[in-house]
């Protein structure tokens, strides 16, 4: 156990709706990632929040936005979903995350969100 | 931008035995950090090994070894006495400046009773 949790585990919807998803990260981490998981196109990171603030984003699509609130939880919302958006999508989180210092993110479980 | 490749899609080992699983990558970054995640077929991605590459000594985690030539930009995970619980997707990933992961494309790694 990573210590970081998702909720859902499993969301099924249809296209064009809105999901959104949850994540805690561990303990004492100010830092929160958000990575997709699809066959077609591996893992990817989509965007990086740090004690709340946005610090990077990778290939996150407009239709995508996430947000980190004030007891360091942090949400990604999906909306107008497409068949492709169906991917296992997964929260990391880390003790820094600033420029120049690195330290090891830790994975949660992961949410699978299917499209139909 | 940085890259990661993993030439080895998949790859099986019997049991007890040694296997090398190879990773290169490109960034024009001097301080940087390498990883191996696995990923069992439960999904979950978990850490199993980290290299800070300013340290010249290669890491090691119990059964877990890397070679790190950092001249050559090669990053190999070396599993030695393989176990049936190491069968998984393995996963190299390079970290720059504290902030995203890039990772390769996975080696499937079978281990055989």
């Amino acid at each position: 156990d990573s210590g970081v949790t998702q909720t859902p585990k499993h969301l099924i919807t249809a296209t064009g709706q809105r999901v959104t998803l949850r994540c805690s990260p561990r303990s004492g981490d100010l830092s929160v990632y958000w990575y997709q998981q699809s066959l077609d196109q591996g893992l990817q990171f989509l965007i990086h929040y740090y004690n709340g603030e946005e610090r990077a984003k990778g290939n996150i699509l407009e239709r995508f936005s996430a947000q980190q609130f004030p007891d360091l939880h942090s949400e990604l919302n999906l909306s107008s979903l497409e068949l492709g958006d169906s991917a296992l999508y997964f929260c990391a989180s880390s003790g820094r995350g600033l420029a120049g210092i690195t330290d090891t993110q830790y994975f949660g479980p992961g949410t699978r969100l299917t499209v139909l | 931008a940085q890259t990661v490749t993993q030439s080895q899609p998949e790859m099986s080992v019997q049991e007890a035995e040694t296997v090398t699983l190879s990773c290169t990558y490109d960034t024009s970054e001097n301080n940087y950090y390498l990883f191996w995640y696995k990923q069992p077929p439960s999904r979950q991605m978990i850490l199993v090994i980290r290299q800070e590459a300013y340290k010249q000594q290669n890491a090691t985690e119990n059964r877990f070894s890397v070679n790190f030539q950092k001249a050559a930009k090669s990053f190999s995970l070396k599993i030695s006495d393989s176990q049936l619980g190491d069968t998984a997707m393995y996963f190299c990933a390079l970290e720059t400046s504290g902030s995203r992961l890039t990772f390769g494309e996975g080696t499937q790694l079978t281990v055989n009773p």
